[in-house]
């Protein structure tokens, strides 16, 4: 089973500051990674896929990067509505099997 | 505007038998474009996936709970179902009915349903 480790837990950071997401995976998941975004008492959103595609709707300062192991979601200018918790999660074709990082949680300074 | 909303018992006994059911709207379950799964969330916890089912009937199960989980498809009421045999308290979460895009990934979520297992 792929293990995916998201760092740090969590991030201290004021609005308009640049926000730095890691996830690293056990082996290699080529581009196949996703990036989540879930508020408190709401369902996640999916906000990055294939590692660096934005979702429908996704504002132009999220982004995403990576491949193989190491992957990295980037804010570029925090926005209010940003403060949340973020999941990385893989997909592998075999065995049909998704996991997900432990979660980033990025809260107001 | 795709829609999925979960419905069924809010709490059971250990050893019981969760079901819950997924009734989607603003597109055809029988669509090939889309996957529907589950994910389940324990409070104050990260996110499971429990499981896929294709509009065929394939399923492709989580290994750590594949010899309890069955998700199951109705095309004729638009609903997907799913059934986790033998719970613990453990299993208290918030369970999540999902759709899968073309690209495999979780772009449309239910507002979810806490099922708590309690004696």
């Amino acid at each position: 089973e792929i293990v995916l480790t998201q760092s740090p837990a969590t991030l201290s950071l004021s609005p308009g500051e640049r926000a730095t997401l890691s996830c690293r995976a056990s082996q290699s998941v080529f581009t196949y990674l996703g990036w989540y975004q879930q508020k408190p008492g709401q369902a996640p959103r999916l906000v990055i896929y294939d590692a660096s595609s934005r979702a429908t709707g996704i504002p132009a300062r999220f982004s995403g990067s990576g491949s193989g192991t190491d992957f990295t979601l980037t804010i570029s200018s925090l926005e209010p509505e940003d403060f949340a918790v973020y999941y990385c999660q893989q997909r592998t074709h075999w065995p049909r099997m998704f996991t997900f990082g432990p979660g980033t949680k990025v809260h107001i300074k | 505007q795709l829609q999925l909303q979960e419905s069924g018992p809010g709490l059971l006994k250990p050893s019981e038998t969760l079901s819950l059911t997924c009734t989607v709207s603003g597109d055809s379950i029988h669509s090939s474009s889309y996957y529907w799964g589950w994910i389940r969330q324990p409070p104050g916890k990260g996110l499971e996936w429990i499981g896929k089912i294709y509009y065929s009937g394939s399923t492709y199960y989580n290994p750590s709970l594949e010899s309890r989980v069955t998700i199951s498809i109705d095309t004729s009421k638009n609903q997907f179902s799913l059934r986790l045999r033998s719970v613990t308290a453990a299993e208290t979460a918030v369970y999540y009915c999902v759709g899968l895009g073309g690209y495999e990934y979780f772009d449309y979520w239910g507002q979810g349903t806490l099922v708590t297992v309690s004696s």
